[in-house]
């Protein structure tokens, strides 16, 4: 198994530009999480679904930030418009049921 | 009270020693703790679950549970240079939600 896959693996934009994070989980996993981590606050989690439906999306930081899952092998998060303080490592994150969650190799996010 | 809590690092330990990592959480209801790993760079992975109160042991590694005092720890047997990395205590609220601890920076020392 490849394990769950991030891309790009690293962003570099410019303020008011959107981004699209994806993500595709581990196969047979139904449940994906998008976790941002940053050195102030840690590993946050922004959203989470369970057989492709989002669960709780209370950590998503506001309307910019939005997160769709339209089939269970696939994931977009999606920043728009961009700011600096949205720089980031972001992580997608797949388990089944509540088992261990299998992180993907993150996406480095930098909004000049 | 921030949910999870851990003992503030960086942690330097020599190696052969006993590496201890503390966290304490709000949920009193949790069921489920978690140990894992994050390597600088790196994604962080799993490295020891927990469910019920006691000491569980896998290989060099020994989590111990406290529900009564919303405590949980990993100690680090024989510390090795490539233990190195920060640890993340979580656990696990409703559904599948998990929340992660802030995280300790260990470091080994040859």
């Amino acid at each position: 198994d490849a394990g769950v896959i991030q891309s790009p693996r690293h962003e570099v934009t410019e303020m008011g530009q959107e981004v699209t994070l994806r993500c595709k989980p581990i196969s047979g996993h139904n449940s994906l999480f998008w976790y941002r981590q940053t050195m102030m606050r840690g590993l946050e989690l922004l959203i989470y679904f369970n057989n492709n439906v989002p669960i709780d999306d209370s950590g998503m930081p506001e309307d910019r930030f939005s997160a769709k899952m339209p089939n269970a092998s696939f994931s977009t998060l999606k920043i728009q418009p961009s700011e600096p303080r949205d720089s980031a490592v972001y992580f997608c994150a797949s388990s089944w049921g509540n088992n261990e969650q299998f992180f993907g190799p993150g996406t480095r996010l930098t909004v000049l | 009270q921030k949910e999870v809590e851990q003992n503030s690092g960086p942690l330097s330990v020599p190696e052969g020693a006993i590496a201890s990592l503390n966290c304490t959480y709000s949920d009193r209801v949790s069921q489920s703790f978690f140990w894992y790993r994050q390597y600088s760079g790196k994604s962080p992975e799993l490295i020891m679950s927990i469910y019920s109160n006691g000491d569980k042991e896998d290989g060099r590694f020994t989590a111990q549970l406290n529900k009564a005092s919303q405590y949980v720890s990993l100690l680090i047997r024989d510390s090795q240079p490539s233990d190195s990395a920060t640890y993340l205590c979580a656990f696990q609220t409703s559904y599948d939600k998990v929340i992660f601890g802030p995280g300790t920076s260990l470091s080994v020392i040859p």
